[in-house]
């Protein structure tokens, strides 16, 4: 089975400027969430969605926003990009649902490491 | 509020011997905890995860790690280390928003150093 993917996997971009990051989960997985990853905050959780809905999200301003697709393939879109957007922003899958009780595993994509200059 | 601490940023070890990373838990709740290892430039490996059935649990590759709800712990060890472990390694408490466990709440990393 082939795992999570992400593309594009680098990316640079100018402060002002928007990006769009793809993740294609997991074949079966249904659910899918979105992490950044810089050296200072650690990983923060940014959003989640199942089944095209967004059930979670974390505490990140409104530039940042995501949609998932009928086919699970799911897409985070950052508007009038800032440097301290730069970042490694990880792609998670899952079988869910996400429930009080679930403990599906999350299977990480590679990555797409976004520079802002 | 769930929350995960990495008692340790860094652990050297010398190869052959034991590792001990260490992790202690927050939550209101019984939680799921989980261990992800991350190699550079690579993305995060699930290692194992507890989920409330035994408190001793094994992952991949020679890892394990046991629940102490009494200490709120759940340290993740190997008997002996290899080269190939040399990683950051990262203790996870699943988040629990309105009672969704989608989300992730990460420590801040332990980076495992193996020496020759």
């Amino acid at each position: 089975k082939a795992g999570v993917t992400q593309t594009p996997r680098y990316l640079i971009k100018t402060r002002g400027q928007q990006v769009t990051l793809s993740c294609s989960p997991i074949s079966g997985h249904r659910s899918v969430s979105w992490y950044q990853q810089t050296p200072g905050q650690g990983l923060q959780f940014l959003f989640e969605y199942f089944s095209e809905t967004q059930r979670n999200k974390g505490n990140f301003p409104g530039r940042f926003s995501g949609r998932q697709f009928s086919n699970s393939r799911s897409e985070m879109n950052v508007s009038t990009l800032e440097l301290g957007d730069s970042a490694l922003y990880l792609c998670a899958s899952s079988l869910g649902p996400p429930g009080a009780g679930s403990s599906y595993e999350q299977y990480f994509g590679p990555g797409t490491r976004l520079t802002v200059t | 509020a769930q929350s995960v601490t990495q008692l340790d940023s860094h652990v050297s070890v010398s190869e052959g011997t034991p590792v001990l990373l260490r992790c202690n838990y927050s939550s209101s709740y019984s939680p799921s905890l989980f261990w992800y290892v991350q190699h550079p430039n690579k993305g995060l490996q699930l290692l194992l995860k507890y989920t409330s059935a035994a408190t001793l649990v094994k992952g991949i590759n020679g890892f394990e790690a046991e629940f102490k709800k009494s200490e709120t712990s759940f340290h993740l060890t190997k008997p002996s280390a290899h080269m190939s472990d040399a990683a950051e390694y990262f203790c996870v408490v699943s988040g629990a928003n309105g009672g969704s466990q989608g989300n992730l709440i990460f420590g801040k990393g332990t980076k495992l150093s193996v020496k020759p």
